[in-house]
């Protein structure tokens, strides 16, 4: 069965510095993929999907993630973090079976320090 | 594009009563909606899948009897928690697929509590 890791429940990261959520997947055929921000209280923003073709996938708010079939993973990227991230992040990918129903990881509480 | 609006943002209701969960496509046409739950600090669980026009399909564990879903039209799903109780409070978010593609759109979340 199809599976989302996101091995970090928890990131804290000082503003203006790099970041690297990870998420890992298991799925037998080429899976679809997405990455998902929660603010508070709020539903959920796509920040960036991959489908197919080019594995560095760029997104909105300068996230960017890389399709690595080799290692089961695609992990989201930002150069340098702002304030304004801080929140939730969901790895998720398409499930099989119909209806493209959609397995959410656990999800990556980011914290960004001043 | 691709805006879903949840009505409302949030309801307090009573133990016993029923409260109705709207979700709307705003610029497209949905034939699948999905409901989810999100407890504090946890991941989305995937409630059911809602399809324009037929039964929804619930998910393991989830009772179809009190959690009521319609789709009435390509564009509105409804989400009818009956005879509610306490641990029935929680975050719901639907979420709305076009016709074609893989993509969803996801709605801003009612939160329910019920006293």
């Amino acid at each position: 069965a199809q599976s989302v890791t996101q091995p970090d429940i928890h990131i804290t990261v000082s503003e203006g510095a790099s970041l690297e959520l990870r998420c890992n997947y298991s799925y037998g055929a080429t899976p679809y993929l997405f990455w998902y921000v929660q603010s508070p209280g709020q539903g959920l923003q796509l920040l960036l999907k991959y489908f197919s073709g080019d594995t560095l996938v760029q997104g909105i708010k300068g996230f960017e993630a890389e399709f690595k079939r080799s290692q089961s993973s695609f992990n989201l990227r930002k150069p340098s973090v702002h304030w304004s991230d801080a929140a939730e992040y969901f790895c998720a990918v398409v499930r099989g079976g119909g209806y493209n129903k959609l397995i959410f990881g656990a999800g990556t509480r980011l914290a960004v320090h001043p | 594009g691709a805006v879903v609006s949840q009505h409302p943002s949030w309801v307090i209701c009573k133990s016993g009563t029923s409260v109705k969960i709207e979700c709307r496509s705003l610029d497209f046409q949905a034939t699948t909606m999905f409901w989810y739950r999100q407890f504090p600090k946890q991941s989305l669980m995937l409630m059911a899948t809602s399809n324009e026009g037929s039964k929804a399909t619930y998910e393991q564990g989830v009772e179809k009897d009190k959690f009521l879903i319609n789709h009435a039209s390509l564009t509105l799903s409804t989400l009818t928690v009956t005879s509610a109780h306490p641990e029935d409070s929680s975050f719901y978010i639907c979420s709305a697929r076009e016709t074609s593609g893989y993509e969803q759109y996801f709605g801003p979340g009612t939160r329910l509590t019920v006293t």
